[in-house]
């Protein structure tokens, strides 16, 4: 049973473009949602993060937006730069841990 | 200020073998989290400890796979009797408190990577 799904695997955008990638869960009771960055062998590591109650979160470039009616959540990269070219996970929090997506491979090309 | 650390960065086993992951949180937290990520595929959430206790391992295959997080050293992910399908990238998180609530970001480590030949 997935309960956070990421169903583009992958993205391709033009360095200085947005790049928009999605996520959407299934379990109401979430409260809190982030956005992890991974590179090839290394750990993931946070990026950006949003409570329930709000619907719009922004860090410089990163902008999470969260649409709770619809269970869905945006990660917003503008502009886009080569070195944002990584996996990005969504996780929702709930029962005492993360619940991570499946995961959005971002290329970004100069 | 060291970050989360995992050892050994790779491991091979042949089937049958044991295979022992460990971990050693972030100062100050007492929180371990190990999850698993599989080819292709996301971080699955195996099991949740603090010191000397498991909290959550509805994520942990019931056999073969056992966790600890003594009072004193690291946290062991032990796989008896490793698969080919055990093959995958285990990392371990670490907080300070509850992982999620309130907002409270987990942090990983490099991960484990089992190779079963």
């Amino acid at each position: 049973d997935q309960q956070v799904k990421q169903n583009s695997p992958s993205l391709s955008v033009q360095e200085g473009r947005i790049s928009i990638l999605n996520c959407d869960y299934t379990n109401s009771m979430f409260d809190y949602f982030l956005w992890y960055k991974k590179y090839p062998a290394e750990g993931p590591t946070f990026l950006i993060s949003i409570s329930s109650i709000k619907d719009k979160n922004e860090d410089g470039r990163f902008t999470v937006f969260l649409n709770k009616s619809a269970k869905h959540l945006s990660l917003h990269i503008v502009p886009s730069q080569p070195g944002d070219s990584a996996v990005y996970f969504c996780a929702a929090a709930g029962f005492q841990k993360l619940v991570f997506g499946t995961g959005t491979r971002l290329l970004v090309s100069p | 200020n060291a970050g989360v650390m995992q050892n050994p960065r790779h491991l091979v086993r042949r089937r049958g073998q044991e295979a022992r992951l460990r971990c050693s949180p972030m100062k100050g937290h007492s929180h371990v989290y190990w999850y698993r990520q599989l080819p292709e595929e996301g971080l699955k959430f195996m099991v949740y400890l603090q010191k000397e206790n498991i909290i959550d391992e509805s994520g942990m295959p019931k056999e073969r796979f056992s966790a600890e997080f003594p009072k004193e050293g690291p946290s062991i992910l032990r796989i008896q009797q490793v698969v080919r399908g055990d093959s995958a990238a285990y990392f371990c998180a670490s907080s300070p408190s509850t992982g999620g609530s309130h907002g409270e970001k987990l942090f990983f480590g490099s991960g484990t990577q089992l190779s079963v030949l």
